[in-house]
């Protein structure tokens, strides 16, 4: 299958900085990346929907200027998190979609699991 | 907000053993359902996307069915082995023209001991 890298797969900051994620499709062109967080216990909620070249979509209650998504080339979308809060610790994971809109598989990513302290 | 459930959230099965579990989605705006296994530390890896009312998939052990009409799908697993010990996802897609995003259940946790 495909593979989708993710880094770093652990993180741990400070309050107050940012943290920059990579998600990088590795033998596909992904004109669409999917970013998600993962509460404990909780299912995979999506965060944003990168696009390739233009702006992210952003799902209600996701602070776009809070997590910043870039997508600037067919293989990799970054999400940072800016100024890190104890709230923003979590579980995060990305995807390219490869295929139709609707029925084209995901390939994830390791995740990323953040600690601000 | 769409409501994908799955039950039950976790099983403990002996190897041999066959199982199954249920993922309950909307009928209404249906588009496509999608299965997932995620295995402990590594990456979901897709395991089946059906968009027909009626369809039967299989890989190997595992097999899934859908019903769209009434809003669930099933994934078989046969002579469950320890490698299928994961958590199993279902992730719904509605028909809603522009948006293509899958929405996830919680999950199955299937761990599978000798």
């Amino acid at each position: 299958g495909a593979v989708v890298s993710q880094h770093p797969s652990w993180v741990i900051c400070k309050s107050g900085t940012s943290v920059k994620i990579e998600c990088r499709s590795l033998d596909f062109q992904a004109t669409t990346m999917f970013w998600y967080r993962q509460f404990p216990k909780q299912s995979l909620m999506l965060m944003a929907t990168s696009n390739e070249g233009s702006k992210a979509t952003y799902e209600q209650g996701v602070e776009k200027d809070k997590f910043l998504i870039n997508h600037a080339s067919l293989t990799l979308s970054t999400l940072t998190v800016t100024s890190a809060h104890p709230e923003d610790s979590s579980f995060y994971i990305c995807s390219a979609r490869r295929g139709g809109r609707y029925t084209g598989e995901l390939f994830f990513g390791e995740g990323s699991r953040l600690t601000v302290l | 907000i769409l409501n994908v459930e799955q039950s039950p959230q976790s099983l403990h099965v002996q190897e041999g053993d066959s199982t199954n579990f249920t993922c309950s989605f909307p009928s209404s705006n249906f588009y496509a359902l999608h299965w997932y296994r995620w295995e402990t530390a590594k990456s979901p890896e897709a395991l089946f996307v059906m968009t027909l009312n009626g369809d039967e998939k299989k890989k190997g052990r595992i097999s899934a069915t859908l019903n769209t009409k009434e809003g669930y799908s099933y994934l078989y697993i046969k002579g469950s082995q320890p490698e299928d010990s994961a958590t199993y996802l279902c992730a719904f897609v509605a028909n809603t023209g522009t948006a293509s995003k899958l929405t996830f259940g919680t999950g199955t946790r299937l761990q599978v001991t000798l």
